[in-house]
């Protein structure tokens, strides 16, 4: 079945540093999503993409529909200590008509 | 208020026992999902459904039950909770499907011991 690999696991930065994360698959999707979870609470959306080679922005959060349609990334510019949480990726195909998420990145800021 | 609402927030159960996870939106959504999230595994679908009385498996529904007789609530059911079963359960909510891009709306979470 459709699988996606997000990378790294875990990361532990300074903050003010940038954060880059990704994920990647074998299959191709349509629409790629990232969500952020904060401790004790359920993912919430923070960026969509939708067409291949897409790249948007949403503050200091940027991402790309990779153009192969197989892959994504995330970039947090300048982190501050409330970007603390688990990032995950999803990918969403309309073939399938499913939505997988990755296994998510674990992001520690030390101010 | 608007919103997704999971209850109970926390449950410590026996193995065998069966436990029912209540999950209500007020945003007549089509779509309802119930979620695992354990680590190393990130979120996995256990059961979604896209309108009343309709629903299907996902990725792991072995071992659990979901009904929709309401388009505002979506229970999920463990029938003989298992310690494997031991996980935090998130319900999400949509208007179109997941795949299209719909942003999820989830809730925050309820967190099972089965002990």
């Amino acid at each position: 079945g459709q699988q996606l690999n997000q990378s790294p696991q875990s990361m532990f930065i300074q903050e003010g540093e940038d954060v880059s994360m990704n994920c990647t698959s074998s299959s191709i999707f349509n629409t790629w999503l990232w969500y952020k979870q904060d401790p004790g609470e359920g993912p919430v959306l923070l960026i969509a993409l939708y067409k291949a080679g897409e790249l948007t922005s949403n503050g200091r959060l940027t991402a790309q529909f990779g153009i192969t349609r197989k892959d994504s990334f995330l970039n947090i510019s300048a982190s501050i200590p409330s970007d603390v949480g688990i990032y995950f990726c999803a990918g969403g195909s309309s073939n399938t008509g499913k939505l997988i998420f990755g296994q998510g990145t674990t992001l520690q800021v030390k101010p | 208020d608007a919103g997704i609402t999971q209850s109970p927030r926390y449950k410590i159960t026996e193995t065998g026992r069966q436990v029912t996870l209540m999950c209500h939106q007020t945003w007549s959504h089509s779509y309802m999902f119930w979620y695992r999230q354990d680590l190393g595994h990130g979120l996995r679908l256990i059961y979604y459904s896209a309108a009343a009385d309709i629903t299907d498996k996902g990725e792991v529904p072995d071992g659990y039950v979901v009904s929709r007789s309401k388009t505002e609530n979506f229970p999920l059911t463990l029938e003989s909770a298992t310690r494997s079963q031991t996980s935090v359960y998130f319900c999400a909510s949509t208007e179109r499907g997941g795949y299209s891009g719909s942003p999820l709306h989830f809730g925050n979470g309820t967190r099972l011991t089965v002990t």
